[in-house]
């Protein structure tokens, strides 16, 4: 089971949205509405912000959301604050499997 | 409150094992699966697998058989992760995660604190 292509890394000034996009294949992203999305700060574990393509647990700002589109869903994040800087995994269901995306570093300028 | 708390770093030599725990407070154990993830240093998350918290039944992700194992001890709540035949490209910190609630799928809700496996001589 390949990994979930990201990109590397993406940025934004504080204020502006940003997008990172995940791409996998119809056998996971384009087969389920069951992707989720994770903050990762360093030396910490990662957080939970988005699942089932959309959805935000409780805590999670309204400044995040998910979309998906065909077999890539996408992380977008608006009023960028220097406290979303972090590392972004996507993570879909892919039949017995769960994969994970490469990561994506965001930079706040 | 829903924690996950992981035991501490390790430093092993070369052809050795290890065991992870993760012992889980604050909801009935037995309800939820519990998954590991790997990430090693610098490296993204990877998916290691999960095990049946009720039945113990283990599934493991591709590239996770053989010598690494899953494992409970309901008794006090905790799971642990078992390697053996340590190799340095199993040098890495080591994360058990629980779904968000009892119908979400690949939703890791809760995470543990991680703990980092490092193999070296």
């Amino acid at each position: 089971q390949s990994a979930l292509t990201q990109p590397a890394s993406v940025s934004g000034s504080p204020g502006q949205s940003i997008t990172i996009s995940c791409t996998g294949t119809s056998r996971d992203v384009g087969s389920y509405n069951l992707v989720s999305w994770y903050q990762q700060h360093p030396g910490k574990a990662p957080k939970l912000m988005i699942y089932e393509g959309n959805k935000r647990p409780s805590g999670v700002s309204n400044r995040f959301s998910g979309s998906k589109s065909g077999n890539t869903a996408s992380l977008t994040i608006s009023g960028l604050q220097a406290e979303d800087e972090a590392d972004y995994y996507c993570c879909s269901h892919a039949g017995r499997n769960v994969v994970f995306g490469g990561g994506t570093k965001l930079t706040v300028l | 409150q829903v924690q996950l708390v992981q035991s501490g770093s390790e430093l092993k030599k070369p052809g050795a094992s290890v065991k992870v725990s993760c012992k889980a407070s604050g909801y009935t154990f037995s309800t939820y699966a519990m998954n590991w993830v790997r990430q090693a240093p610098g490296q993204g998350l990877e998916w290691m697998g999960w095990i049946n918290t009720n039945t113990g039944n283990p599934t493991y992700a591709q590239g996770f058989t053989g010598r690494f194992v899953f494992s409970l001890d309901t008794s006090v709540s905790t799971a642990y992760l078992h390697i053996s035949s340590l190799k340095a490209e199993d040098t890495a910190v080591y994360f058990c995660a629980r779904g968000l609630t009892m119908t979400t799928v690949a939703t890791f809700g809760y995470w543990g604190q991680g703990t980092l496996v490092t193999v070296s001589s």
